[in-house]
């Protein structure tokens, strides 16, 4: 079963301009990530944000998190074409689960 | 070495066929995961091995056989599937043992086809 959900679930953008997607969960999370997977190919991670944090940065990447919403939003600044992926977000909780959202599919136009 | 490697990265197979996908790292990483994800769909967790032991099996049926046989090699055994098996099975590592809270490395995937 998946925890969570991202919206929207494809996005289409110019080169550079600001991607926002984003993730919302059923029950309390410990922790959330964020993966980026190119068509076909594994995963690579992006940013790990925990349960008593509201906001993080990584260069061009910036993630917030509302526990009282179950949410979290990924922004990426600037885009470029190369950021032309699917995107998820994955959360765990009590008792050592860990889901992957339904995941968003950015295209950016060069 | 910063990288999971997997092999092969195809494989078709028919349904009485008994194959093996394999997975290795060398990261010095404790706990190694096996996914299935179906196109469009996110990765479904599997199996967890940590320090070589296999601590979670998420209900997977017994045709998948998961084996550690050291801490850097992860096989995946595969005997009598179904054509609903089709899928990209990645594999993942992680430096800690436990699955919450820890950043995963992947492989690149093997394209599965059952026919």
């Amino acid at each position: 079963s998946q925890q969570g959900e991202e919206d929207p679930q494809a996005l289409s953008i110019q080169e550079g301009e600001n991607a926002t997607m984003n993730c919302s969960y059923k029950t309390s999370i410990n922790n959330l990530q964020w993966y980026r997977q190119n068509s076909g190919r594994g995963l690579v991670h992006l940013i790990l944000i925990r349960s008593n944090e509201r906001e993080k940065h990584s260069g061009r990447l910036r993630v917030t998190l509302d526990t009282s919403k179950k949410s979290s939003s990924l922004l990426i600044t600037a885009s470029r074409a190369a950021d032309t992926a699917s995107y998820f977000c994955a959360t765990d909780g009590t008792g050592n689960q860990f889901y992957f959202g339904t995941g968003t599919s950015l295209t950016v136009i060069p | 070495d910063t990288e999971v490697t997997q092999t092969p990265k195809h494989l078709v197979m028919g349904m009485t066929n008994k194959k093996s996908l394999k997975c290795e790292q060398h990261m010095g990483h404790r706990a190694m995961y096996w996914y299935k994800q179906k196109a469009k769909k996110p990765p479904e967790l599997m199996f967890v091995y940590s320090y070589e032991k296999l601590s979670i099996n998420e209900s997977v049926p017994s045709r998948f056989s998961p084996e550690c046989p050291n801490s850097s090699l992860l096989n995946l055994h595969l005997h009598a599937l179904q054509p609903e098996d089709s899928a990209l099975y990645l594999c993942a590592s992680s430096q800690a043992s436990r699955l919450a809270g820890n950043e995963q490395f992947f492989g690149p995937g093997t394209r599965l086809t059952v026919l």
